[in-house]
């Protein structure tokens, strides 16, 4: 177990430009989440996956926001045309099937919009 | 709209001494609750999942408890280490077959030698 590994972990971009950024869960896991936290705040959903199914999206998720999850392993979140506003801690959890099961975390991915 | 709190927001003390922190919910038509501990800069731990049918988990000298109708759940830290300090947060998961997590904003502790 190696844990939800998410990369990168810093990215600095421009207004305006495209980011993706990936995440790994854990390998056994068939439920992954999506969620952003800015400074002081905890995190906010954004989106969820079971396999390979978008299940869930928050209303944060505008259209410039995508989400994918190819093959129900890995999964990459798209942000279009970003704007200032998105800077934030972009963070990927997963966890197994059983409803009593805990989420786990990744380590994030800060955003930066200058 | 299921609207989670935290109270102290900030919370200083010395080692050793134990320590309760706070949870509130609105809405009690919750199916777990979850207590996870954030170190600056990085992802959350889990530390214990209570589920809506239970009262209290226990790991090591951490001890959660939930009151589900009364919309509160407290973590109880005995004899904190400074290796302890880190920011607290609790999350609410709705009984309504949706996945999300609603979290609080957090205690952020500072236990100090």
């Amino acid at each position: 177990d190696t844990g939800v590994s998410q990369d990168p972990r810093h990215k600095i971009t421009k207004r305006g430009q495209n980011v993706t950024f990936r995440c790994d869960p854990i390998s056994e896991h068939n439920r992954l989440y999506w969620y952003r936290q800015t400074l002081g705040q905890g995190p906010e959903f954004l989106t969820y996956f079971q396999n390979e199914a978008q299940l869930e999206k928050s209303r944060l998720l505008s259209d410039r926001f995508s989400a994918e999850r190819p093959k129900g392993s890995f999964s990459t979140l798209e942000i279009q045309r970003t704007e200032q506003g998105d800077s934030a801690m972009y963070l990927c959890a997963s966890r197994e099937t059983t409803g009593t099961s805990p989420l786990h975390f990744g380590n994030g991915t800060r955003l930066t919009v200058t | 709209k299921q609207e989670v709190t935290q109270i102290p927001a900030a919370l200083s003390v010395p080692e050793g001494e134990n320590l309760v922190l706070n949870c509130s919910f609105t809405d009690s038509a919750i199916y777990n609750l979850q207590w996870f501990r954030q170190d600056p800069g990085k992802g959350l731990t889990s530390l214990l999942l209570i589920q809506s049918s239970q009262r209290e988990q226990t790991s090591g000298r951490l001890n959660a408890s939930l009151d589900k109708s009364s919309g509160r759940s407290t973590l109880y830290i005995a004899a904190s280490q400074p290796g302890d300090s880190a920011t607290y947060l609790c999350a609410v998961r709705m009984n309504t077959g949706f996945q999300k997590l609603v979290f609080g904003t957090g205690t952020r502790l500072l236990v100090s030698p």
